[in-house]
């Protein structure tokens, strides 16, 4: 139990479809991120989400819309993704975004592309 | 941009083998995390170091903060079957002082 708790863990979809990612965090911390991490490459930051509000976002195709309703709950939501956006998909929180506050990630989504 | 070298890529050893790897930075670092991440799961904070020189201990996990701020360094000793993973370097300074990772170290350990 990591504090993290994704969902669904794994999601296989079409390239035209819509669907979206859960994430939820029960550790009371105020900011929250969103990685990409594929095969053989450092982890890539997508958003960053601190007190609700976007503080980043890191060049990513509009195709992926993030959302936070709260400061326990993100989502990110898809649609029209391409095959090379297969990859595990992290969430992360931590206490504030700067100094030296360490994140904690859940187990991630496997998303598959077909 | 800034750029985290973690090496070795993957390391084969023998259960109760020492390991060691480490990263290296371009820029100097104010923080340095060391994470393991277990297949199927997300990764899980072992160590986190914040000052030049610091030495910090998790068990049989070892980590230092390097004297330069440019690099770090994990330590296993007496490796168990259960230590298999990627472990992933994470530091934080530079220019953006954003958390930028390592590519990971696989570690299998034969029994």
């Amino acid at each position: 139990e990591t504090g993290v708790t994704q969902t669904p863990r794994h999601l296989v979809m079409g390239m035209t479809n819509k669907k979206s990612l859960k994430c939820e965090q029960h550790l009371g911390h105020n900011a929250m991120y969103w990685y990409k991490q594929s095969a053989k490459k450092p982890l890539e930051l997508m958003f960053v989400y601190s007190l609700e509000e976007r503080v980043e976002n890191n060049s990513v195709p509009s195709r992926f819309s993030p959302e936070c309703p709260n400061s326990s709950h993100l989502f990110l939501h898809l649609h029209t993704l391409q095959p090379e956006d297969s990859a595990l998909y992290l969430c992360a929180s931590s206490h504030g975004t700067g100094g030296g506050q360490p994140q904690h990630f859940g187990d991630g989504t496997r998303l598959s592309i077909l | 941009g800034q750029q985290l070298n973690q090496s070795p890529q993957s390391m084969f050893i023998q259960e109760g083998e020492d390991v060691s790897m480490n990263c290296t930075s371009s820029s100097i670092f104010n923080t340095w995390l060391w994470y393991k991440q277990d297949p199927g799961e997300g990764p899980v904070l072992l160590i986190a170091l914040y000052k030049a020189g610091e030495l910090t201990s998790n068990g049989r996990l070892t980590a230092q903060f390097g004297i330069t701020r440019k690099d770090s360094f994990l330590n296993i000793s007496a490796s168990i079957p259960s230590d298999v993973g990627i472990y992933f370097c994470a530091g934080r300074g530079g220019a953006t002082n954003k958390l930028i990772f390592g590519t990971g170290t696989l570690l299998a350990v034969q029994p």
